[in-house]
C-alpha cells in the first residue's frame, strides 16, 4: 500500500501523559501536514513542512504540541502533558507540491485522554 | 482572515433525487477542493478545482467553481445510497497555503 500511513489508529492515554503519533507520507510527496479533528467540525490545521522545514505552524497549537519531520520523510507529532480537550483525531496528510497539488490524507489516530 | 461556509449541514434525501451542496468562501483563493468522509474513516479526494468556471465530473458528483462569487457547488445527480457520507469543500489561503475547511454537510440518502 504506497497510501498514508499513521500509527497508532488509536490511543487511550491519561490525563497528563504524553503522546507520539507518526506518520508516515506518500514516498515522492515533500510537504506533510497535521490536522486535528473533532466530532461534527472540520480539520484543523496544526502544522505543515516542506521536506525536513516547518512553514507553518496554527496559533491555536499551544507549546504542548510539537512536530518533527527530521529527514524530510515521516512525521511525528508529540503532545506533552495531554488535556482531555486534546481527544480528537488527529490527521495527517501529504502533497506533492504542483498545480494540481491535492492532500491525500492518512487514516487517522483517534487520541482518547481520561 | 478566510471563513469557509457550507450549507446545508444535514441533508436528508431519497435515492434517485438531485440536490446541491454550496461552498461560499470570504477571501480570494487559487484553489478549492472537495472531500468525501465516511463515519470514521479519513478524508477521500474528489476533485480540485483551479479557476473560474470550472467544472468536474465523477460518476454521480459534479462540482464547479465561481470565483467572482466566491462560491463553489458539489451538484448530486440521481443520488444512491452509496454516497451517503459528510462533505467537505477546503480553501486554498494565498497567504500562506493553509486549507481552510468547512463544516461539513452530512448527507444521508434513503433507499
Amino acid at each position: 500500500d504506497t497510501g498514508v500511513s499513521q500509527d497508532p489508529r488509536h490511543k487511550i492515554t491519561k490525563r497528563g501523559q504524553n503522546v507520539t503519533f507518526r506518520c508516515d507520507p506518500i514516498s515522492e510527496h515533500n510537504r506533510l501536514y497535521w490536522y486535528r479533528q473533532t466530532l461534527g467540525q472540520g480539520p484543523e490545521f496544526l502544522t505543515y513542512f516542506q521536506n525536513e522545514a516547518q512553514l507553518e505552524k496554527s496559533r491555536l497549537l499551544s507549546d504542548r504540541f510539537s512536530a518533527e519531520r527530521p529527514k524530510g520523510s515521516f512525521s511525528t507529532l508529540e503532545i506533552q502533558r495531554t488535556e482531555q480537550g486534546d481527544s480528537a483525531m488527529y490527521l495527517c496528510a501529504s502533497s506533492l507540491v504542483g498545480l494540481q497539488e491535492t492532500q491525500y490524507f492518512g487514516p487517522g489516530t483517534r487520541l482518547l485522554v481520561l | 482572515e478566510l471563513k469557509v461556509e457550507q450549507n446545508p449541514l444535514f441533508l436528508s434525501m431519497q435515492e434517485g433525487k438531485n440536490y446541491t451542496i454550496y461552498c461560499n468562501y470570504s477571501t480570494t483563493s487559487d484553489r478549492l477542493y472537495w472531500y468525501r468522509q465516511d463515519p470514521g474513516k479519513s478524508l477521500e479526494s474528489l476533485f480540485v478545482l483551479l479557476s473560474n468556471g470550472a467544472v468536474k465530473q465523477e460518476g454521480r458528483l459534479m462540482a464547479s467553481l465561481d470565483t467572482k462569487a466566491r462560491l463553489s457547488t458539489l451538484h448530486i445527480t440521481a443520488a444512491v445510497h452509496d454516497l451517503s457520507a459528510t462533505y467537505f469543500c477546503a480553501v486554498e489561503d494565498v497567504s500562506n497555503y493553509q486549507l481552510i475547511w468547512g463544516a461539513g454537510t452530512k448527507l444521508i440518502i434513503k433507499p
